[in-house]
């Protein structure tokens, strides 16, 4: 079946300009998560949904980063007003049991 | 705090050798753990996982793991490196047990000498 996709698989903006991460969870994961890959920070947590419940926020960097998951479905990773030090690669996994968690491509942001 | 360590930043073995990659976790409870591999430009790829039962499970590409509780650790081994292993590879334990998020090692990027 189909794996988690993600969108943009690149996207290149400039400092102080607001962008968004698309990610579509393979179909019936009731479990979305969103990392952040960069050289000197390895991988990092950002936020995590499970089914209806508060989403868990506590990797999100500043309050600069939000995201939402609609239909507990489809998410949105969400900067407002990047800066140089949000380039890395964001990656999506979705999960349905025991934590298995399968990763999509991820879309590498360049901040420029 | 849970965490993941991987002493070996950088491995290089001829293409033919046995590996083993090293894995340490800090964990309070029993611990779900994994390892993914990450080609270039790619994203994270399950290779194998452990919850509870056999400590020594079989993954794909011909990969297997040992659980060792007493030891804290989880070293991922291939008994022959084809030169499509050459990769980063990281060991995950998961946060909460059967939820929560990953916390990943640093990683071990693999070379494959001819």
């Amino acid at each position: 079946g189909a794996g988690v996709s993600q969108s943009p698989s690149n996207k290149v903006t400039e400092k102080g300009k607001d962008v968004e991460l698309r990610c579509d969870p393979i179909s019936g994961h009731t479990a979305l998560y969103w990392y952040r890959q960069s050289l000197g920070q390895g991988l990092e947590f950002l936020i995590y949904f499970q089914g209806n419940s508060a989403p868990d926020k506590s990797g999100l960097p500043s309050d600069r980063f939000s995201a939402e998951r609609t239909g507990g479905s489809v998410s949105t990773l969400t900067i407002q007003r990047t800066q140089q030090e949000d380039s890395a690669v964001y990656l999506c996994a979705s999960s349905s049991a025991f934590n298995t968690q399968y990763f999509g491509p991820g879309t590498r942001l360049t901040v420029l | 705090a849970q965490s993941v360590t991987q002493p070996d930043i950088h491995i290089t073995v001829s293409e033919g050798a046995s590996l083993e990659l090293r894995c340490n976790y800090s964990y309070g409870a029993t611990p779900y753990l994994f390892w993914y591999v990450q080609s270039p430009g790619q994203g994270l790829q399950l290779l194998l996982k452990y919850f509870s039962g056999d400590t020594l499970v079989q993954g794909i590409k011909g990969f297997e793991a040992e659980f060792k509780r007493s030891q804290s650790s989880f070293n991922l081994r291939k008994p022959s490196v084809h030169w499509s292993d050459a990769a980063e590879y990281f060991c995950a334990v998961g946060r909460g047990g059967s939820q929560g998020n990953l916390i990943f090692g640093k990683g071990t990027k693999l070379s494959v000498k001819p």
